[in-house]
């Protein structure tokens, strides 16, 4: 099956500083990936539509300049956290869409800050 | 606003069959997915529903009635490695999914 990956698995960084989280779809093409949160024992919330070569599209209450997605090929997508913060502590999730339409989701990333 | 609700927690025992409600309420519906989820892992995909009526996938199966904004997973022969998270999950456009509240399943020997 189609296999997403995500790095790192686990970050630690201080508050203040920024963080990139990076999105990779192995065997196939991903024009659109997605972003989600998902708090401990919550359910996943959609950050944010990343498409390749566009800005991204962000969900009502999320903020862009906090979460900086860039798509810049058809096979990775990434998130930056800028100036995290302890609120930020979260499981950053994402997903990548194939031609067929299938979302096949990567295996997370858990950020701490510090 | 969006909801989809799911119980909270759901416990079997081995061998059984237990069944996982989801109720929604979305902006737009374009099919009704089932991920499952260990603790710290990915979702993976376990089964959908685009049309009302009943999806079996091995173990899994799926039903939809959506003139009840209503969908459930039924699993059968539990094993303990099903024990885990469980999230309905609708397709409101553009493949964008809003996921449920999630059921944690826990079965017993």
């Amino acid at each position: 099956g189609a296999v997403v990956s995500q790095h790192p698995s686990r970050v630690i960084c201080k508050s203040g500083t920024s963080v990139k989280i990076e999105c990779r779809s192995l065997d196939f093409q991903a024009t659109t990936m997605f972003w989600y949160r998902q708090f401990p024992k919550k359910s996943l919330m959609l950050m944010a539509t990343s498409n390749e070569g566009s800005k991204a599209t962000y969900e009502q209450g999320v903020e862009k300049d906090k979460f900086l997605i860039n798509h810049a090929s058809l096979t990775l997508s990434t998130l930056t956290v800028t100036s995290a913060h302890p609120e930020d502590s979260s499981f950053y999730i994402c997903s990548a869409m194939s031609s067929y339409n299938e979302q096949f989701f990567g295996p997370g990333t858990r950020l701490t800050v510090l | 606003g969006q909801s989809l609700e799911q119980p909270s927690e759901v416990t079997a025992v081995e061998g059984a069959i237990v069944q996982i409600n989801c109720t929604y309420q979305t902006s737009g519906f374009y099919g009704l997915s089932w991920y499952q989820q260990h603790d710290g892992g990915a979702p993976t995909f376990l089964s959908y529903n685009a049309l009302d009526g009943l999806e079996e996938t091995g173990r899994f199966s799926s039903f939809l009635s959506r003139s009840d904004s209503y969908g459930y997973l039924l699993l059968q022969e539990l094993q303990m490695k099903d024990s885990a998270s469980y999230f309905c999950a609708v397709n409101t456009g553009f493949q964008k999914l809003v996921f449920g509240t999630g059921t944690r399943l826990l079965v017993s020997p």
